[in-house]
């Protein structure tokens, strides 16, 4: 079974870290394009950033370039987005989606919930 | 304010169908593939239509995609009540080289 797994989210206070991680398994994961999504309460989908299997090709939303980085494990099967200067507006459930050639994403994590208040 | 417009919300009655419409331009809709995901109340989104009209396994076929131009359709047909929920058109955006999602549709079977 395609499973993905995220973990890493909490409270944290403007300004500060965090680091997000996603297991995945069921797939080779080396060579799948992964990506993470967020979406603040209540509004719709965001999408964040994107890695290709090999880690050559990285894209980020505008909203978090320079502050987020994307990154994967591909001896642990993992992702993961370090998230720096973090702000309010950053708060939301993040999730981690495989994604194929023609970017459709599939499947989805639970999700994992940031929330950035002092 | 994403680059993909839907309509905030549709309606219609059980066994009826709806149309869920995601607009674009031909940096995103116009040259690449369209994808949409059904999204239940604090559960993660579900692929539902890829590469424009296709169905995962698994998807009944009451459900279908299609692209014309720079815009998209989700159809949904012999409506269930449990079809409310919301509905998110995605592709890519050559320009922008991002990836990009409607706003959302909430679907309410009255």
């Amino acid at each position: 079974e395609v499973q993905l797994v995220e973990s890493g989210g909490g409270l944290v206070k403007p300004g500060g870290s965090l680091r997000l991680s996603c297991a995945a398994s069921g797939f080779t994961f080396s060579s799948s394009g992964m990506n993470w999504v967020r979406q603040a309460p209540g509004k719709g989908l965001e999408w964040v950033s994107s890695i290709s299997g090999s880690s050559i090709y990285i894209y980020y939303a505008d909203s978090v370039k320079g502050r987020f980085t994307i990154s994967r494990d591909n001896a642990k099967n993992s992702l993961y987005l370090q998230m720096n200067s973090l702000r309010a507006e950053d708060t939301a459930v993040y999730y981690c989606a495989k994604s194929s050639s023609s970017i459709w994403f599939d499947p989805w994590g639970q999700g994992t919930l940031v929330t950035v208040s002092s | 304010q994403s680059v993909l417009t839907q309509p905030p919300s549709v309606s219609a009655a059980p066994g009826q169908k709806v149309t869920i419409s995601c607009s674009g331009s031909s940096s995103n809709i116009g040259n690449n593939y369209v994808s949409w995901y059904q999204q239940f109340p604090g559960t993660a989104p579900k692929l539902l239509i890829y590469d424009n009209n296709k169905r995962p396994s698994g998807i009944p076929d009451r459900f279908s995609g299609s692209k014309s131009g720079t815009s998209a359709t989700l159809g949904i047909t012999g409506l269930q009540t449990g079809d409310e929920a919301d509905y998110y058109c995605g592709t890519w955006d050559s320009s922008l080289s991002a990836v990009v999602f409607g706003g959302g549709t909430k679907l309410t079977v009255l």
